[in-house]
């Protein structure tokens, strides 16, 4: 069975400064790869997804995320972080086309200090 | 654009009473979620519906119910509400019946079991 493994419930930056965020896959077959951010009292939003067309996907908002077969990585990275990023974020699995399931990370709350 | 519409957005209820969480899409989708959000845990589907007419289990049905009234409409239903079902509840759905499509999610309905 496909999981995902979010490194850090919590994490503090500064305006402006680099946002990263990780998140670790376990698949035996090719996996596919979403995150998706959560602001207070709202359902989720999807930032971008990795369906193996390219290794390094560009989201919303200034968001992208490197696909790291040999690392089973999938970490989300921002350049610059603004105060509107501070959010709660998702990294989410599914294994194949026919499966009907997202199996997602416990999330990485973002802080962002002024 | 509505999309997603959950309703209520807050419920208390006492252990033993029954409930039926209401979902309702208005983008023609065809597969609908429901999923429970539970703190350090992410998001656990519960149950899932490809299609009207069909629904499927996820990883935590048991003491839930589901009915896909028509293409629009998914609801959950709690027969004799448990504490160990306060959570945060969310309904989502996708336009096709795979994983790899991106999901849209209403704000959740927030549940207590007293």
């Amino acid at each position: 069975a496909q999981s995902v493994t979010q490194l850090g419930s919590h994490v503090s930056v500064s305006e402006g400064a680099l946002v990263l965020l990780r998140c670790n896959y376990s698949s035996s077959v090719p996996p596919y790869l979403f995150w998706y951010v959560q602001y207070p009292n709202q359902g989720l939003q999807l930032l971008l997804k990795y369906t193996s067309a390219a290794t390094l996907v560009k989201g919303i908002n200034g968001f992208e995320a490197e696909f790291k077969k040999s690392e089973t990585s999938f970490h989300l990275t921002k350049p610059s972080a603004h105060m509107s990023d501070a959010a709660e974020y998702f990294c989410a699995v599914t294994v194949d086309t026919g499966r009907r399931a997202l199996t997602f990370g416990s999330g990485t709350r973002l802080q962002v200090q002024p | 654009n509505a999309g997603v519409t959950q309703t209520p957005k807050f419920q208390v209820l006492k252990t033993g009473q029954s409930m039926t969480l209401q979902c309702a899409q208005d983008m023609n989708h065809n597969s609908m979620y429901w999923y429970r959000q539970d703190p350090g845990m992410g998001l656990r589907l519960i149950y899932y519906s490809a299609s009207e007419g069909t629904t499927d289990k996820g990883e935590v049905p048991n003491g839930y119910n589901v009915s896909r009234l028509n293409k629009r409409e998914f609801s959950l239903r709690l027969e004799s509400a448990a504490p160990s079902q306060t959570s945060v509840y969310f309904c989502a759905s996708s336009e096709g019946r795979q994983a790899i499509e991106p999901q849209h999610f209403g704000d959740g309905t927030r549940l207590s079991i007293l």
